[in-house]
């Protein structure tokens, strides 16, 4: 079964530290991207990571591929309030050119002034 | 550009109607798909296309059709609404090699 799995669900962390999200799945795929979803709000793109190694910043914001072990961690630096979100991963299973996503059940992250 | 638009924004059906809930992007994008995000879960693919009349299945299909006559617009019909298809639904487009995906604001939608 294809499985895209986050942790942690919930992240509550002060203002000003560090923390990292993981994204495993358990599928081959060398392209994952990373969604931004504010509460009722849609999905904004964040990241798009395209081949093993690939790191992408933005920000307080960094992301990275290593797709020999099917993991993309999303890391936080220095957090603040205004990165309080949903934080979602998507792997693209497709073959070339139908943009099959499965995504993670997200996590949610609360940044405590 | 408007992007990816969806209508309506909000919508409440009683069981065994149907209803078509409308999807249009404006970047020439040549994939479309629909997704629901049910609470505390991920989205998952219900239907999508490549193109101007071509569509396919995704993870959660039944219940649900779709068309796509034009490049601009994927309609997503629910056949007879049940309860257990109150959800948001959102549209979502994508064009080349990044295969990165655009979506509208959803579709906050209540079978009762």
């Amino acid at each position: 079964e294809l499985k895209v799995e986050q942790n942690p669900l919930f992240l509550s962390m002060q203002e000003g530290k560090n923390y990292t999200i993981y994204c495993n799945y358990s599928t081959t795929s060398d392209r994952l991207y990373w969604y931004r979803q504010d509460p009722g709000k849609s999905l904004e793109s964040l990241f798009v990571l395209l081949s093993n190694g690939a790191v992408k910043q933005e920000g307080r914001l960094m992301a990275s591929l290593d797709t020999k072990a099917r993991l993309s961690t999303l890391h936080i630096t220095a957090a603040v309030h205004d990165l309080s979100a949903t934080y979602f991963c998507a792997v693209d299973i497709s073959p070339l050119g139908t943009y099959k996503y499965i995504f993670g059940t997200g996590t949610r992250l609360k940044v405590l002034a | 550009n408007a992007g990816v638009t969806q209508t309506p924004k909000f919508q409440v059906l009683k069981t065994g109607q149907s209803m078509t809930l409308q999807c249009a992007q404006d970047m020439n994008h040549e994939y479309m798909s629909w997704y629901r995000q049910d609470p505390g879960m991920g989205l998952r693919l219900i239907h999508y296309s490549v193109g101007a009349g071509i569509t396919d299945q995704g993870e959660v299909p039944n219940g649900y059709n779709v068309s796509r006559s034009t490049t601009e617009d994927f309609p997503l019909r629910l056949l007879s609404a049940a309860p257990s298809q109150t959800s948001v639904y959102f549209c979502a487009s994508g064009r080349g090699m990044t295969y990165e995906q655009y979506f509208g604001p959803g579709t906050r939608l209540t079978v009762t």
